[in-house]
């Protein structure tokens, strides 16, 4: 099974910001990794995917790197909006799991 | 535009089983893979397992193996999910959640949740 650990745990930026997040797997996921933003009381919402690929009506803000096991989520200027919980998750094998999520919030 | 319409929140006693719904409407069902994703309170995403709906195949997380179904109604575009023999340690939002287009990697659209509570 592979494990995917985030960090930080805890993110307190400001408005108008750059937001670094990390995701890191326990073996190689390839490019097989997406990103997702919940707020409270709201389902997910896809982010990036394959790694670096922006879902439909992202905004152009949100960036994604990496492959292997080392994974970024950038953003590069927060917005208000922008202040919840992202997880990772990677695709290996038909099995699937999360990171336990960064909070960001704000500082 | 998509949409997956979950049904409502359950309560339950352990030992009970639970069988949560999913329809989904504005694509064409058969594409779609659709997984099922669940939250305990206060903690993370938790994968518990995937459905073909063309032909009803299925791979479920090896903690739920043994005490999970889905199953799926074609004519109805409806998906279901049934986790049997609840504890406590099930009480958590159940989300259906659609593979991503031509792919079933990541999940692209989500339900709005449902409520399980398993409670003496």
């Amino acid at each position: 099974e592979i494990v995917l650990t985030q960090s930080p745990a805890t993110l307190s930026l400001s408005p108008g910001e750059r937001a670094t997040l990390s995701c890191r797997a326990s073996q190689s996921v390839s490019s097989n990794l997406a990103w997702y933003q919940q707020k409270p009381g709201q389902a997910p919402r896809l982010l990036i995917y394959d790694a670096s690929y922006r879902a439909a009506g992202i905004p152009g803000r949100f960036s994604g790197s990496g492959s292997g096991t080392d994974f970024t989520l950038t953003i590069s200027s927060l917005e208000p909006e922008d202040f919840a919980v992202y997880y990772c998750q990677q695709r290996s094998n038909w099995l699937y799991s999360f990171g336990q999520g960064t909070k960001l919030e704000i500082k | 535009q998509v949409q997956l319409v979950q049904s409502g929140a359950e309560v339950k006693k352990p030992g009970a089983s639970v069988k949560v719904s999913c329809k989904a409407s504005g694509y064409t069902f058969t594409n779609y893979f659709m997984h099922w994703v669940r939250q305990a309170p206060g903690q993370g995403l938790e994968w518990m397992g995937i459905i073909n709906p063309t032909g009803g195949s299925t791979s479920f997380a090896q903690e739920f193996q043994g005490r999970l179904s889905m199953t799926r109604d074609t004519s109805t575009r409806t998906v279901y999910m049934e986790l049997f023999s609840l504890r406590s340690e099930d009480t958590a939002v159940y989300y259906c959640a659609r593979g991503l287009g031509g792919t079933e990697y990541y999940f692209d659209f989500w339900g709005q949740g449902t409520l399980v509570t398993v409670s003496s």
